[in-house]
């Protein structure tokens, strides 16, 4: 069964600050790593990963795969209180063939 | 650009009744999917739709039925709600099954409390 897990499950920092969010995995067959912003509604689709060691980026935001030790890692530098939301990690691929399956989140809070 | 529209956005039943949670997509997207959201649990899948005219069961179906019925819309159906169906539901979509290009598209979600 596919398994994702997410770590820390709550963080708070100060603006400015940059934080780390991991992701792990288990998987039969990989196909891609996604991940998204869930602020007070619907996820918002951020990054999807496919391939070890390319960093996507987008502003502040980045995030990179690493598929020999099966994690992934997302960072936002300089954080901003617009940056307070939950950061879904899910995997798409092995038993579940393309359905996504979520990690729990993990619930971030900026502070200014 | 409306993506995934949802409805209702919010619903109180009680236990035993049931309902229906509309989903429309205007992307011409090919598969949907229903998902419930609980605290820190994430989201998990409850069916899914590979294509137009076939449904399939996801991690958590027991207690709903699903219908796909043409390529836009897709609901979800409680015969008889029960309080551990109080959940926050979304309905997304994407391209294929197989290969989430962008990832999925999602619903704005409905808060559902069963009492």
């Amino acid at each position: 069964e596919d398994k994702v897990v997410q770590s820390p499950l709550s963080l708070v920092v100060h603006e400015g600050d940059t934080v780390t969010l991991n992701c792990s995995y288990e998987v039969t067959n990989f196909r891609s790593l996604l991940w998204y912003k869930q602020e007070k509604k619907a996820p918002t689709f951020l990054f999807m990963l496919t391939s070890s060691g390319i960093e996507k980026k987008s502003g502040r935001l980045s995030s990179i795969l690493d598929k020999k030790e099966l994690f992934s890692i997302l960072n936002i530098t300089a954080t901003q209180t617009g940056d307070s939301a939950v950061y879904l990690c899910a995997l798409a691929g092995g038993t579940s063939y393309g359905k996504l399956t979520f990690g729990q989140g993990t619930i971030l809070t900026v502070h200014p | 650009n409306a993506g995934v529209t949802q409805t209702p956005k919010f619903q109180v039943l009680k236990t035993g009744q049931s309902m229906t949670l509309q989903c429309a997509q205007d992307m011409n997207h090919n598969s949907m999917y229903w998902y419930r959201q609980d605290p820190g649990m994430g989201l998990r899948l409850i069916y899914y739709s590979a294509s137009e005219g076939t449904t399939d069961k996801g991690e958590v179906p027991n207690g709903y039925n699903v219908s796909r019925l043409n390529k836009r819309e897709f609901s979800l159906r409680l015969e008889s709600a029960a309080p551990s169906q109080t959940s926050v539901y979304f309905c997304a979509s994407s391209e294929a099954l197989g290969t989430p290009r962008g990832g999925y598209t999602f619903g704005s979600g409905t808060r559902l409390t069963v009492v």
